[in-house]
């Protein structure tokens, strides 16, 4: 199956730098979707990214399918951006949604 | 975004008792829904694909006699972990697509974390 790899796997920054984390995939996927998890395990929706650049706030986020990889930028961190952001990709005619391997991010005063 | 709903958000059991949790989509319907498992400072693992009206598919290695999955209606699927045992224990969270077709986003519910005694 497709395998998906996000780095660093942990982070700790300074309240307001930035950082960028990064998702590489495999094999050629159908979408592409960013989260972040929260202390209490929910998955909040960041970015649904196919290819292309979207920015929400402080976040943006960039995917580049023919090359495989996608990224997360994060500018201005906040103690709340604390917890673990997944990418996961949409592969298949069902279009499953394989979880990355994960960035756990602790931002600190 | 559309609205995913898990219950119960925790649950506690003894060993060899069976365990419901529901996944009901709020505010769309959803024709698929996805039951994955999270075990401590680990990714999502898919369980399975759960299709209205028709039986889950299940990712290898899962056991569907374990893990029963019914999708009786397009707001609702049920994971019923049987016999649980302490080795069940683990963090539960579904995702539901908000779309009638096989690409849309894909939003999740809170989550249900079991404890098997």
């Amino acid at each position: 199956g497709i395998q998906v790899e996000q780095s660093p796997p942990d982070l700790i920054l300074q309240e307001g730098a930035n950082s960028t984390l990064r998702c590489n995939f495999s094999d050629s996927v159908n979408n592409l979707q960013w989260f972040h998890q929260n202390p209490w395990g929910q998955l909040i929706n960041l970015f649904y990214i196919p290819s292309g650049t979207k920015q929400n706030g402080r976040l943006s986020a960039t995917t580049v399918a023919t090359e495989r990889y996608s990224l997360l930028y994060i500018s201005s961190s906040q103690t709340t951006d604390s917890g673990v952001y997944f990418c996961a990709v949409h592969t298949g005619t069902a279009s499953k949604l394989t979880f990355g391997t994960g960035t756990r991010l602790q931002v600190t005063l | 975004g559309a609205v995913v709903s898990q219950h119960p958000s925790w649950v506690i059991c003894k060993s060899g008792t069976s365990v419901k949790i529901e996944c009901r989509s709020l505010d769309f319907q959803a024709t698929t829904m996805f039951w994955y498992r999270q075990f401590p400072k680990q990714s999502l693992m898919l369980m399975a694909t759960s299709n209205e009206g028709s039986k889950a598919t299940y990712e290898q290695g899962v056991e569907k006699d374990k893990f029963l999955i019914n999708h009786a209606s397009l707001t609702l699927s049920t994971l019923t972990v049987t016999s649980a045992h302490p080795e069940d224990s683990s963090f539960y969270i579904c995702s539901a697509r908000n779309y009638r077709g096989y690409t849309g986003e894909l939003f999740f519910g809170e989550g249900s974390r079991l404890t098997v005694l």
